[in-house]
Formats: structure tokens, sequence, C-alpha cells
């Protein structure tokens, strides 16, 4: 069965550091988002990726947060200069046509030291 | 916005049934989904409903959608330990995004 894939599983960053969590979403799907959860606490929408651009975003998803799609297949999510409140996991998820049930990975554990 | 609650804890005996609620504020969700969350791991899809449907059973899990209400419950039949673990209620709208509840953890003892 298709999954989306994220990697890595878990990283650790030093505070101020630029990290990059990478996600490949199922094949022939079109709409691609990003969610984190802080632990113990919901999870919570970051932004949504369609047609090449962002589509939605919160207010969590500051200037700190960029998004891209480099190549067709990955779907990458960028923190610039990363906080200790950064840590947390990060799910992408992404949507076939017909808009139907959304598919999620298993998550980046990150970690910020 | 849109705002997803559900009751934090639920404790069940092995062998009964448990029902997890959830109550939803958005009336244009779409789809009302549940996920299972094991400590440390991820996300896992259990079961979906469309808006338009009242019941949806797949083998131990019954959804109910109460649409008026705004009211989603999942009911597991004959809960076995390897239930425990949180379970999220979410909705989704014609945006795309999903609104996710607080989680309810539940407990199975033997």
């Amino acid at each position: 069965e298709p999954e989306v894939t994220q990697t890595p599983s878990h990283q650790v960053t030093q505070m101020g550091q630029e990290v990059i969590l990478r996600c490949v979403p199922i094949s022939n799907h079109l709409y691609f988002y990003w969610y984190r959860q802080i632990l113990g606490q919901k999870v919570e929408f970051l932004v949504s990726f369609y047609n090449n651009e962002i589509s939605e975003k919160s207010e969590i998803f500051d200037d700190q947060f960029s998004v891209e799609r480099p190549d067709g297949s990955n779907f990458t999510l960028k923190i610039r200069s990363t906080k200790l409140e950064d840590s947390a996991m990060y799910f992408c998820a992404s949507i076939p046509q017909g808009n139907t049930e959304a598919f999620f990975g298993q998550g980046t554990r990150l970690t910020v030291v | 916005g849109e705002d997803v609650e559900q009751s934090l804890f639920l404790s069940v005996r092995e062998g009964d049934s448990s029902v997890i609620n959830c109550t939803y504020t958005d009336s244009s969700s779409t789809y009302l989904y549940w996920y299972k969350q094991e400590p440390g791991a991820g996300l896992q899809l259990l079961t979906y409903i469309f808006s338009n449907m009242d019941m949806k059973q797949d083998q131990r899990l019954t959804v109910l959608l109460n649409k008026k209400d705004k009211h989603l419950s999942l009911r597991i039949a004959d809960t076995q330990t390897g239930d425990s673990a949180i379970y999220f209620c979410a909705e989704r709208g014609n945006a795309g995004k999903s609104t996710f509840g607080d989680g309810t953890t539940l407990t199975v003892k033997p």
C-alpha cells in the first residue's frame, strides 16, 4: 500500500541552526500539508501546499518556516533558525485528487537543544 | 475558527466496549476522522466518515455521526489491551486542512 514517508525519523539540532525535514508524499497526490505536535499536545496545522504554492498557513508558520517541492516528489519543511520551542513531532500529509482521505507520514521528531 | 473537542481520558476493562466522543464546530466539515497514536509513534488512520453519512462500521469499530449536533463518536467493541493509545478526532472542511482535537487517552485494564 502506498504511504507517505518522512526522513529523518529523529533529528537533534542546536538552537539557531537550520533544519530541513523531508517528506515524500504519495505519487499522484495533489495537496500537501505539514503539521506539528508538541509533546503531549494536539496536532496543529502549519501549512498547506497546492499547485506549487502555499494555499494556506497558520499563525505558527512565520518567517522562520518555508516549504518547497523542489523536484516533483519531495516536499520539504525548512526552519531557518531553530528555537527550543520548535521541538516537536512534525507530520507531513498528502491528499489525492478528489480530495478524500488525508494520508499522514510517521513523523519526524525534532529536538532542539 | 474551527474547533474540535474531546474528553481527555477514558478507562475501560478488557472485553468491554469503549465509546470516545467528539464535538466539532465547523458546519462545512466534509470528512471526519479517527486516528490512533501509540506512545512515540505517528498517526494511524483508523477510520473516517463522510459528512453525509450517519454511521460507518469497520470490524470492531463503529463511527456514529450526528451532523445536526456536530457530534461524532467512535465505539470500539471488545476492547483489548492493545487498544490502549491516544485517539484523535479530526475534521476536514473544503479548505483541505485538518483540525484535530486534544486526543482521548484510552486505558484498557486487564
